[in-house]
């Protein structure tokens, strides 16, 4: 079945201490996205990777690391997270590079305490 | 800066009746459009994608793009219960390679 996955599904942690939530498609996507949902602010994009080795900030990038060592997963790390990160986390990839229909992942509920 | 504009607030609607939701975005050098819906909790689905100016159909959905005024719109027709949801518009720029949402619109049909 094609599809997104991230780990975990939700998540509570302190300020302050390392952690990584990972992503992975096995639909042979180039084209993979992090993005935050917050209420009354939508979708906003974190990063997105064009291909493997290919990463670039998106909207709100502070804070965040990715990294695309393998085509297939796309993790996002948080190396010192704080409340204000305290969101629901979406995973997305895309088959090609004009359409970029987003398949999503299950979300992540991240809780910065 | 870029943006995509769902100012719409929640849209209710009776049964069997069509809604109408409206995205405007600020970019004219935007290339693809979508809409996706997301279910409380849930993660969005795409249910449209156009790329081009006029309508385009999919069983109840309907999408029209106007690049010139710059705005897109999606239509349910024969809403049913299970079309409620919040729907999010997508657009993606020429020159880079970002997917930009707008803040979306509740959909809640009533029966």
């Amino acid at each position: 079945e094609a599809q997104v996955t991230q780990n975990p599904r939700y998540l509570i942690t302190v300020t302050g201490k390392k952690l990584t939530v990972t992503c992975s498609q096995n639909m042979n996507h180039e084209y993979m996205s992090w993005y935050r949902q917050d209420p009354g602010l939508g979708l906003r994009q974190i990063y997105y990777s064009m291909n493997v080795e290919v990463t670039d900030k998106g909207d709100v990038p502070e804070g965040y690391k990715v990294s695309r060592k393998e085509k297939r997963n796309f993790p996002l790390i948080l190396e010192s997270p704080s409340p204000n990160q305290t969101s629901l986390y979406f995973c997305a990839s895309s088959q090609d590079r004009d359409s970029r229909e987003a398949f999503f992942g299950q979300g992540t509920r991240l809780t910065v305490v | 800066q870029k943006e995509v504009e769902q100012n719409s607030g929640p849209l209710s609607v009776p049964e069997g009746a069509i809604a109408s939701l409206n995205c405007t975005y600020s970019d004219r050098g935007s290339q693809s459009f979508f809409w996706y819906r997301q279910y409380s909790g849930k993660s969005p689905e795409l249910i449209m994608s156009i790329y081009s100016n006029g309508d385009k159909e999919d069983g109840r959905f309907t999408a029209q793009l106007n690049k010139a005024s710059q705005y897109v719109s999606l239509l349910i027709r024969d809403s049913q219960p299970s079309d409620s949801a919040t729907y999010l518009c997508a657009v993606m720029y020429y020159g880079n390679n970002r997917l930009a949402f707008g803040k979306g619109n509740q959909v809640v049909v009533i029966p």
